[in-house]
């Protein structure tokens, strides 16, 4: 099962912030906090991903809480394009993972004009 | 530096028939998984293979089966198809497959049972 919780729909407009939640109130130290969103009819697109600390690259910024019981995808200026589902996935650390995702029903979110 | 590549991206085949997918990872790239799409049931992880080995396996029956040759490139077979294998297949690619790699999709390859 997924180790995380997202809301299934949000909205925002054209331009305006994107602040996509997701709670991971398991997640052990070890575990990574992944973001990937889907267009519809397409493979899953990688954003960014996280540990403990905040990142920022061209596409997004991840914020994780100090407890690292939740995070927030942020999308600075959200166009049309970015209307997608976005799946927040906490990836297990350790010799034991793997290439294996486990992925929840995400957010789907629409950008409006 | 070219993605993953899948081929075919769309295909029809009947029921009892089998069917070969294949996967061409990102260059350098030696774990390559797959997964399956389908709207009730969302992505779901089906193998993954590190340098010609299965290392990691879903819930999936024996239809399922894939391999990875020399050259990182991996194939899926599903055989004895049935109308609910209709979906879209995914394979992604990672360096290791270690949670540092990040992962990449490819498009996916449609499958049609009828």
């Amino acid at each position: 099962d997924a180790k995380t919780t997202q809301p299934p729909s949000m909205d925002c407009a054209e331009g305006r912030a994107a602040n996509l939640p997701c709670n991971h109130s398991t997640i052990s130290g070890n575990e990574y906090v992944y973001w990937y969103r889907q267009i519809h009819s397409q493979g899953p697109q990688y954003i960014i991903h996280g540990l403990k600390n905040n990142e920022t690259n061209e596409m997004a910024s991840l914020i994780i809480t100090e407890d690292r019981k939740s995070s927030t995808l942020i999308l600075p200026h959200a166009t049309l394009r970015d209307t997608a589902v976005y799946y927040c996935i906490v990836r297990v650390g350790g010799s034991s993972n793997t290439g294996k995702l486990i992925f929840g029903q995400g957010t789907t979110l629409q950008v409006k004009p | 530096k070219a993605g993953v590549t899948q081929t075919p991206r769309y295909l029809i085949k009947t029921r009892g028939q089998q069917v070969t997918l294949s996967c061409s990872p990102i260059s350098g790239h030696r774990s390559v998984s797959w997964y399956q799409q389908t709207p009730g049931q969302g992505l779901q992880f089906l193998f993954e293979y590190f340098s010609e080995t299965q290392r990691n396996k879903g819930n999936f029956p024996g239809r399922f089966s894939g391999r990875q040759f020399s050259n990182s490139r991996s194939e899926m077979n599903v055989s004895t198809l049935e109308l609910g294998d209709s979906a879209l297949y995914l394979c992604a690619s990672s360096f290791r497959g270690d949670p540092g790699n990040t992962i990449y999709f490819g498009e996916g390859s449609w499958l049609t049972v009828v």
